[in-house]
């Protein structure tokens, strides 16, 4: 069964400074993995996801992330934050009947 | 743009009643889920259904049912419902072609059970 570990509960950043959260899996096969964010009241929407090809992935609102399989991490990064990312990211990884695990998830409180 | 919509934003229930979250989607997805969330545990998926009237348990199906009869609309159903299962519940849906993986969500709906 997979699995995903975001080991920071919790991070804050300051505005202008960059970001990188940390996310492992466990997956037997090829992973499809994702990225989601969820602004405070809102709902899950996708930042990228990787399912094969290039291991490092842009996504929206200037994210990206890289697939490191040997080290089985799928780290998210974003060079310089605003204070509007402030949220909470989680990581997925999909299974090949369309199942996603989440991970528990990362909060980032951004500070001026 | 793929929209899914729930029932409620906010639901305030008694324990025992029988609560109905309903969830719909207009891009014609073949695969619904339900979720819920709590803090420091992330998403944990309840129930899912890759067709309609065909549904399979997820990791925590205890103590919930569902319920798809038309293509478009997936219901979670807590028959007797418990102060445990105070949560953001949250639907998503995703297509079978293409990159059937991504999940699309809907806002969520925050339930408190008293």
């Amino acid at each position: 069964a997979q699995s995903v570990t975001q080991p920071d509960i919790h991070i804050t950043v300051s505005e202008g400074a960059s970001l990188e959260l940390r996310c492992n899996y466990s997956y037997g096969a090829t992973p499809y993995l994702f990225w989601y964010v969820q602004s405070p009241g809102q709902g899950l929407q996708l930042l990228l996801k990787y399912f094969s090809g290039d291991t490092l992935v842009q996504g929206i609102k200037g994210f990206e992330a890289e697939f490191k399989r040997s080290q089985s991490s799928f780290n998210l990064r974003k060079p310089s934050v605003h204070w509007s990312d402030a949220a909470e990211y989680f990581c997925a990884v999909g299974d090949s009947w369309g199942k996603l695990q989440f991970g528990a998830g990362t909060q980032v409180v951004v500070t001026p | 743009d793929v929209k899914v919509t729930q029932s409620s934003r906010y639901l305030v229930k008694r324990t025992g009643e029988k609560v109905f979250l309903e969830c719909v989607q207009d891009m014609d997805h073949e695969n619904m889920f339900w979720y819920r969330q709590d803090p420091g545990l992330g998403l944990r998926l309840i129930y899912f259904s890759y067709d309609v009237k065909m549904k399979e348990k997820g990791d925590i199906p205890e103590g919930y049912s569902v319920s798809r009869e038309k293509k478009e609309r997936f219901s979670l159903i807590l028959e007797s419902a418990s102060t445990n299962q105070t949560s953001m519940y949250l639907c998503a849906s995703s297509s079978t072609g293409g990159f059937y993986h991504e999940q699309y969500f809907g806002p969520g709906t925050r339930l408190t059970v008293t």
